[in-house]
């Protein structure tokens, strides 16, 4: 079954500054990877994919995660945080249920954005 | 575009009774998935169903059972409620194994 890890529990920036929010996944095989944004009381919005196509995906919102085999990560980063990316975010690998069709998604544990002034 | 509808937004419920959620996918989506999310939890994966027959099962309680209709929309049904059911669920649909769209969840409040 895969797996995913997110490192960080909590990412403080200042607005302006970089955000790297950190993700190491475990798959016997080549993965589908998601960063879903999840901000208070609300759902779960798709930033981004990875399924086998360009290593380095773009997102919305300016957020781009670059999928590394060697390193089994897949991490997103956003070269200017704005005070509106403040949210919960959650790196998703897809588990495909064996002789079948079908998956379903693997959430890694999320990690909370905070963005100062 | 359309989204996945889930209703009711709120719900709040006494323990030991009865809930319904529903859930209106994506048109032209065959695969709709349920998440509970409990208070500063994970999305953890309840049941899914592809072409109105159940596809998966993942933590979901004997108390709990979903079914899919044949306008494809979803509904939960929850009895003997407990506080610990207390949580956010969470429907989402997606087109065979690409992505999830989620719809934007209903919040079970159990007193």
């Amino acid at each position: 079954a895969q797996s995913v890890t997110q490192l960080d529990s909590h990412v403080s920036v200042s607005e302006g500054t970089p955000v790297l929010l950190r993700c190491n996944y475990s798959s016997s095989y080549s993965p589908s990877l998601f960063w879903y944004v999840q901000h208070p009381n609300k759902g779960l919005q798709l930033l981004l994919k990875y399924t086998s196509a360009a290593t380095l995906v773009k997102g919305i919102n300016g957020f781009e995660a670059e999928f590394k085999k060697s390193e089994t990560s897949f991490h997103l980063t956003k070269p200017s945080a704005h005070m509106s990316d403040a949210a919960e975010y959650f790196c998703v690998v897809s588990d495909p249920i064996e002789n079948t069709g079908f998956q379903k998604l693997v959430f890694g544990t999320g990690t909370r954005l905070l963005v100062s002034p | 575009a359309a989204g996945v509808i889930q209703s009711p937004r709120h719900l709040i419920k006494e323990k030991r009774e009865t809930a319904t959620l529903k859930c209106y996918p994506i048109p032209r989506h065959d695969t709709v998935y349920w998440y509970q999310q409990g208070p500063g939890q994970d999305p953890q994966f309840l049941i899914s169903f592809y072409e109105k027959m159940q596809s998966d099962k993942g933590s979901i309680p004997d108390r709990f059972s979903a079914q899919q209709f044949s306008d494809y929309h979803s509904e939960l049904n929850m009895s003997s409620l407990e506080l610990g059911d207390s949580a956010l669920y969470f429907c989402a649909s997606s087109l065979g194994r690409a992505e999830l769209f989620f719809g934007s969840g209903t919040q079970l409040s159990v007193l």
